[in-house]
């Protein structure tokens, strides 16, 4: 199957510093990647929706200028989550496909704590 | 707004039962449902994919169903192990006109197998 690498796995940081995930896909170019959030014993929670070369689209109650990304090529998404804070602790995963409906594959996720 | 249902939140059974993961959804104009398993700080791994045409697939020891008039799948989990521990995400994909839609998540399912 597709491989999508995401790094970090796990960040810690302190408040009001800026995190960047960065999300590839390493054999196969992905037109579409998503990014979503998992809080502890929750569903994991669409944010946005990020095409190449194009503005995410955003999910109904997520900061566009909070979580800013970043879809500059076919094969990297980048997730930043600028001024963070303790309320932005979560697991952040990216998934991506190569056409509109084609299968998703995910990252293996980013565990961010912000002290 | 589609909202996914994992029932049990949470099973422990001895090694070598079989088992059904339930899940159901309110929207039932999918595009396609998937199952995942999830490790503990892990990515995502996709189990099987059933789309919106589709009644069953398999992959070995694997079973998943999907009746879309009912808003309902099951994945079944034959003589299960205890490496099939783990959480067993329910997602279902938007059917919209063009576009990538992403996956609307269920809470899961927390699966210990016990030696």
């Amino acid at each position: 199957g597709a491989v999508v690498s995401q790094h970090p796995s796990w960040v810690i940081c302190k408040s009001g510093t800026s995190v960047k995930i960065e999300c590839r896909s390493l054999d196969f170019q992905a037109t579409t990647m998503f990014w979503y959030r998992q809080f502890p014993k929750q569903s994991l929670m669409l944010m946005a929706t990020s095409n190449e070369g194009s503005k995410a689209t955003y999910e109904q109650g997520v900061e566009k200028d909070k979580f800013l990304i970043n879809h500059a090529s076919l094969t990297l998404s980048t997730l930043t989550v600028t001024s963070a804070h303790p309320e932005d602790s979560s697991f952040y995963i990216c998934s991506a496909s190569w056409g509109a409906r084609e299968k998703l594959f995910f990252g293996s996720g980013t565990q961010l704590s912000v002290l | 707004k589609q909202e996914v249902t994992q029932i049990p939140a949470a099973l422990s059974v001895p090694e070598g039962e079989n088992l059904v993961l339930n899940c159901s959804f309110t929207d039932s104009a999918i595009y396609n449902l998937q199952w995942f398993r999830q490790d503990p700080g892990k990515g995502l791994t996709s189990l099987l994919l059933i789309q919106s045409s589709q009644r069953e697939q398999t992959s070995g020891r694997l079973n998943a169903s999907l009746d879309k008039s009912s808003g309902r799948s099951t994945l079944y989990i034959a003589a299960s192990q205890p490496g099939d521990s783990a959480t067993y995400l329910c997602a279902v994909r938007r059917n919209s006109r063009g576009g990538a839609d992403g996956l609307t998540f269920g809470k899961g399912t927390h699966l210990i197998i016990q030696p």
